[in-house]
């Protein structure tokens, strides 16, 4: 059984940097064609996909936000962190991961989300 | 803006059929990548419903269907029912932009 739970900071201030922890069972991030990607959706808005790392560290990045976001793994911890830098008001969204595996380049599993807001 | 394009909503009644339509361009459905389904109900987080174009992930009621022609694809839903009150979202693998893009989403209503 696949889970994923997404956990950090629900306030954020401008400028400040964002770090959110994906912390995974039921899979491993060691194993070939594995990955795990985090999506965000704003407040009554569309899903927007943010980040992707693979099993043998391979990683994509939206280029809208490509100069603002790291995506690192922790395989022994089964976890993958997402950094957001500069954070402003916009980037407000309920933040989701979600496994991902290369062949079928969908998103099969999905985190609860967490929902972060920026503000001062 | 999305990179995907969906009908803001659509709307039937009881037991009535529903197509939701997403439509891309040459770097994502027409370049021949796959097109996946997703249903939100509110206050929760996506779930895949439609794999592949036209597959269905294992507990997904066959009311749900997905096709794809060379240049967009649809989501067909048959025996509508109040449950199925979500908002959709159709996603693809985008060649130009090296990664994954959605659709603007679709509010289905059932009245």
């Amino acid at each position: 059984q696949i889970t994923l739970k997404e956990s950090g900071p629900t306030l954020v201030k401008p400028t400040q940097t964002l770090t959110l922890t994906c912390t995974f069972s039921g899979f491993s991030l060691s194993t070939s064609g594995v990955g795990v990607g985090w999506i965000r959706q704003s407040p009554g808005k569309a899903l927007e996909w943010l980040t992707l790392i693979y099993w043998n560290d391979d990683k994509r990045y939206s280029p809208s936000l490509k100069s603002r976001l790291t995506i690192t793994k922790d395989t022994s911890k089964n976890q993958v962190v997402l950094t957001l830098s500069n954070m402003d008001p916009v980037d407000t969204a309920t933040y989701y991961c979600a496994h991902h595996i290369w062949s079928g380049n969908n998103f099969d599993y999905w985190g609860q989300g967490t929902l972060v807001t920026v503000s001062s | 803006q999305s990179v995907l394009t969906q009908p803001p909503s659509v709307s039937g009644a009881p037991g009535q059929r529903v197509t939701v339509s997403c439509t891309g361009s040459s770097s994502n459905i027409e370049a021949g990548n796959d097109v996946h389904w997703y249903q939100q109900l509110p206050g929760t987080a996506p779930k895949l419903l439609i794999y592949g174009n036209r597959n269905r992930p294992s507990g997904v009621p066959d009311r749900f269907s997905g096709s794809k022609s060379a240049t967009s694809a649809s989501l067909a839903i048959t025996g509508l029912q109040a449950e199925d009150e979500a908002d959709y979202y159709c996603q693809s693998y985008d060649i130009s932009l090296s990664g994954w893009v959605f659709g603007g989403g679709t509010k289905l209503t059932v009245i």
